[in-house]
């Protein structure tokens, strides 16, 4: 079963701070995913990456996927308010069944308080 | 695009009654769905994969006579949950597969279940 490990799960900083999550695996996924999910809501998909080294922007979001596909990193520049929520990382596969399941990692809990 | 919605979007219920939660792909169709059941600041659990037009694959340790999924149609997948319990109580969440090759889900907005 691959696994996905995320780093740090609880995260809570000031308005306009920096801050990068990571999300680290010892096998290798073909691409891994990005969700933001804010509360009572579902998780929405922020961005896929595919190629090893790869860097992808979204606002002031960067995200970044290791030259070895198995790592995966979230930067986000200049945090606001509206960033709030779990961030979690996923990428194909699970154990058993369906070719097309996900396996998430446990999330990164982010708070950005005004 | 990949509009995915979920009805209702909270229900209580009394114990012992069953509770029935659709999962609709608005704007495609969807051949695989996933229901996942969520804890409160905890990561997604998945408890079943919904196929249309065949019965659902469900993970190691949830039980499918208590989680009766259906997928009737390729917009339509739903979720029983019979003689429900307070411990069933909980946030449940549907998600599609896209049409892109990288398994990429598209959730709905989630059910609040609570089981009086």
């Amino acid at each position: 079963t691959q696994l996905l490990e995320q780093s740090p799960q609880f995260l809570s900083i000031q308005e306009g701070e920096n801050l990068t999550v990571y999300c680290n695996s010892s096998s290798v996924f073909s691409s891994l995913q990005w969700y933001r999910q804010e509360p009572g809501e579902g998780p929405v998909l922020l961005v896929t990456v595919v190629t090893g080294g790869e860097v992808k922007k979204l606002k002031r979001l960067t995200f970044q996927f290791g030259d070895a596909r198995k790592d995966s990193s979230l930067h986000i520049t200049a945090a606001q308010p509206g960033d709030t929520g779990l961030y979690l990382c996923a990428g194909p596969g699970g154990s058993g069944g369906s070719n097309y399941k996900l396996t998430f990692g446990k999330g990164t809990l982010l708070t950005v308080n005004p | 695009g990949a509009v995915v919605s979920q009805h209702p979007s909270r229900v209580i219920c009394k114990s012992g009654t069953s509770v029935k939660i659709e999962c609709r792909s608005l704007d495609f169709q969807a051949t695989t769905m996933f229901w996942y059941r969520q804890f409160p600041k905890q990561s997604l659990m998945l408890m079943a994969t919904s196929n249309e037009g065949s019965k659902a694959t469900y993970e190691q340790g949830v039980e499918k006579d208590k989680f009766l999924i259906n997928h009737a149609s390729l917009t339509l997948s739903t979720l029983t949950v019979t003689s429900a319990h307070p411990e069933d109580s909980s946030f449940y969440i549907c998600s599609a597969r896209g049409l892109a090759s990288y398994n990429e889900q598209f959730f709905g907005p989630g059910t609040r279940l609570t089981v009086l």
